[in-house]
């Protein structure tokens, strides 16, 4: 199973908003409604963002959503502020022998 | 407070083993699938194996199959990961992370995360 991919680097001005992508196929992103983004500092765990492509868990920022469309998913940040500064994961339910593929990471740079 | 602690990294050589735990608190375990995953150093997160609340159902990634095992004891309320025949490929901080299923908030996600255990493979 192929990692999902993303752009390498995102970057972006205070208040300004990014957009990150996940490309996959029709064996994941695009046939799967279980897309969820994760965002980690360095040295620290991820953290869940966003699940079910555009739901918040409870205590996420409303300035984090989600959408997809086929076999891409996007996960974008407005009003960019400095704590937003880490790297960002996508991952999508798939088949059934390996059910996981994670994306390969977007660091998200803060100028 | 809900969280899981993992435990058991360290250094081992090449072809060694070692047995990693993670410790559940604040919610019953027996109600949610499990799951590893790890990330080299600089590197991004690898999805590792996968169990059922039951044990029913396991999954492994192609790169540890055959060599990793994973199990649970919801009666103490932990998950382990057995790893035989260990490369330097495998080194790794390696996370658990709880898995909600259709029906609770959250499913097909990795909602809630240790803080990752390290286990370096290395003659």
């Amino acid at each position: 199973q192929s990692a999902l991919t993303q752009p390498a680097s995102v970057s972006g001005s205070p208040g300004q908003s990014i957009t990150i992508s996940c490309t996959g196929t029709n064996s994941d992103i695009g046939g799967y409604n279980y897309v969820s983004w994760y965002q980690q500092h360095p040295g620290q765990a991820p953290k869940l963002m966003i699940y079910e492509v555009n739901n918040r868990p409870s205590g996420v920022s409303n300035r984090f959503s989600g959408s997809k469309s086929g076999n891409t998913a996007s996960l974008t940040i407005s009003g960019l502020q400095a704590e937003d500064e880490a790297d960002y994961y996508c991952t999508s339910y798939t088949s059934i022998t390996t059910p996981y593929v994670f994306g390969t990471g977007t660091k998200v740079t803060v100028l | 407070e809900v969280q899981v602690v993992e435990s058991g990294g360290g250094l081992v050589k090449p072809g060694g083993s070692l047995r990693l735990s993670c410790a559940a608190s604040g919610f019953t375990l027996s109600d949610y699938s499990m799951n590893w995953v790890r990330q080299a150093p600089g590197k991004g997160l690898e999805w590792v194996s996968s169990i059922s609340p039951s044990s029913s159902y396991i999954y492994y990634a192609d790169s540890v199959k055959g060599r990793f095992t994973i199990s649970r004891d919801n009666a103490k309320n932990s998950l382990y990961l057995q790893m035989n025949s260990l490369r330097a490929e495998d080194t790794a901080v390696y996370y658990c992370a709880r898995e909600p299923y259709a029906g609770q908030i959250a499913p097909y996600a990795f909602d809630i995360w240790g803080q990752g255990t390290m286990v370096t493979v290395s003659s």
